[in-house]
């Protein structure tokens, strides 16, 4: 089975600042992949990062960087430069072959001016 | 263009009643999902089906029934409507379900019953 734990349910930043959110999960499977969804207060989900676990390197999409870490079984994402329109929930996500998605609990990030 | 579409964006209801949500995606991926978000903001999926076949079936009340028509369409059909369904739900889609892929999601339905 798998599982995905966030442990800070909410987390203020100030403007311009960096922010990382935190992640564990636990599965027994090799082969499994890490996401990270955004959804705003307009309830859509956003995709925005993905590592797999036979990656090397950790993974970046623009202010957004996944810091993988796997003998700790950490998968945190990092938003540097956070802007206000940041302010949203975040979900840390995984799956590996035919199963879907399984989500941690989120965490409520809100930037400050 | 859209990726993911789902109608109706709302619905609001009755218990008892019996509704149905509809998505449809052009991305021409392979797999697609129903997922619940509950009022604690919780993701939990419900099915998947991969090229029209139901590969995945959490447990979820026989009332709920999905369909899919072709590979693009999932739609959800929720039978005799209980206070409980009350809650979002979110179509997903992504490529082949064997691999490992990000899923991209539809806007959402919130469901109400009353």
């Amino acid at each position: 089975a798998q599982k995905i734990t966030q442990t800070q349910p909410g987390m203020f930043v100030q403007e311009k600042e960096a922010v990382t959110l935190d992640c564990t999960y636990d599965t027994s499977d090799p082969s499994y992949g890490l996401f990270w969804y955004k959804q705003p207060s307009s309830g859509e989900m956003i995709f925005l990062i993905y590592q797999g676990s036979y990656d090397q390197q950790n993974a970046t999409e623009g202010r957004y960087s996944l810091n993988f870490q796997k003998a700790r079984k950490s998968a945190n994402l990092v938003i540097s430069a956070s802007q206000l329109g940041d302010s949203a929930m975040y979900f840390c996500a995984m799956n590996s072959g035919y199963s879907t998605l399984t989500f941690g609990k989120g965490t409520m990030l809100l930037v400050s001016p | 263009d859209t990726a993911v579409s789902q109608t109706p964006k709302y619905l609001v209801t009755q218990m008892g009643n019996d509704k149905s949500i509809k998505c449809e995606q052009n991305l021409g991926h392979d797999t697609m999902y129903w997922y619940k978000q509950d009022s604690k903001k919780f993701l939990k999926i419900m099915f998947s089906y991969n090229n029209k076949e139901l590969i995945i079936n959490e447990t979820v009340p026989n009332r709920f029934s999905p369909k899919s028509p072709d590979k693009a369409h999932l739609n959800l059909h929720i039978n005799s409507l209980e206070l409980g369904d009350s809650a979002v739900y979110f179509c997903a889609s992504s490529q082949d379900g064997g691999r490992i892929y990000e899923q991209y999601f539809g806007p959402g339905t919130r469901l109400t019953v009353t």
